[in-house]
């Protein structure tokens, strides 16, 4: 099976300052997945990475896959409460109903 | 809202009830799917369902009983129960399986088992 660690587990940060939160294969990823999830409720998706190397950005978070597809970084610039939440990596297996997620992240900005 | 909805949002059950969870999507889509999420562990898929057939079953106790009637509703019944199933159950659909990127999460239904 396919495993997905992430890092750090847990994270507080002064608002306005800059984070990043990293998901770790086991092996090589098809599809990397982010969600963002709001304390005891459901997923947001957020974005996905596909090719080695590829970057995406929404608003004020970018996400990047790297060149061996099996290491990806989330990336919030000058955080906001409202980034206050638990990010989450997932990726597919090898059987497309198949799914894996990490532990999770717990992110809390300070105001 | 996300268009998935769960019902109830909250349940403490004992060991010897019997309860189900029911999950209702007004998307239109075709694939729904029951995970488990407990404290600090990752979040695991339970069950998969593709046009009211179940395709997928991750090794789930027979203490969890998945039925999907129809393509908009996704049921898990409860039966003897033991307290390490205490987690917050997310129903999710998306338009076809597979298509991890595009599941909607209903907001969970947070199970204590005394």
């Amino acid at each position: 099976s396919q495993e997905l660690e992430q890092s750090p587990q847990s994270l507080i940060v002064q608002e306005g300052k800059n984070l990043t939160i990293n998901c770790t294969s086991s092996k090589t990823l098809y599809g990397l997945y982010w969600y963002k999830q709001k304390y005891g409720e459901g997923l947001i998706f957020l974005m996905m990475l596909q090719k080695g190397g590829e970057e995406k950005s929404h608003e004020k978070i970018t996400a990047k896959l790297d060149e061996k597809k099996q290491q990806s970084s989330l990336h919030i610039t000058a955080s906001q409460p409202s980034h206050a939440g638990i990010y989450l990596c997932g990726a597919e297996g090898y059987n497309f109903n198949k799914f894996y997620f990490g532990s999770g992240t717990k992110l809390n900005v300070k105001p | 809202e996300t268009g998935v909805t769960q019902t109830p949002r909250h349940l403490v059950m004992g060991m010897t009830n019997k309860k189900s969870l029911k999950c209702e999507q007004h998307l239109g889509h075709n694939a729904m799917y029951w995970y488990k999420q407990s404290a600090k562990k990752p979040l695991e898929l339970m069950f998969v369902y593709s046009l009211e057939e179940r395709v997928e079953n991750n090794s789930v106790p027979s203490r969890f009983s998945p039925e999907c009637p129809n393509s908009s509703h996704l049921f898990l019944h409860l039966h003897t129960l033991q307290p390490e199933d205490s987690a917050l159950y997310l129903c999710a659909s998306s338009q076809a399986p597979g298509q991890a990127y595009e599941q909607y999460f209903g907001p969970g239904t947070r199970l204590t088992v005394t």
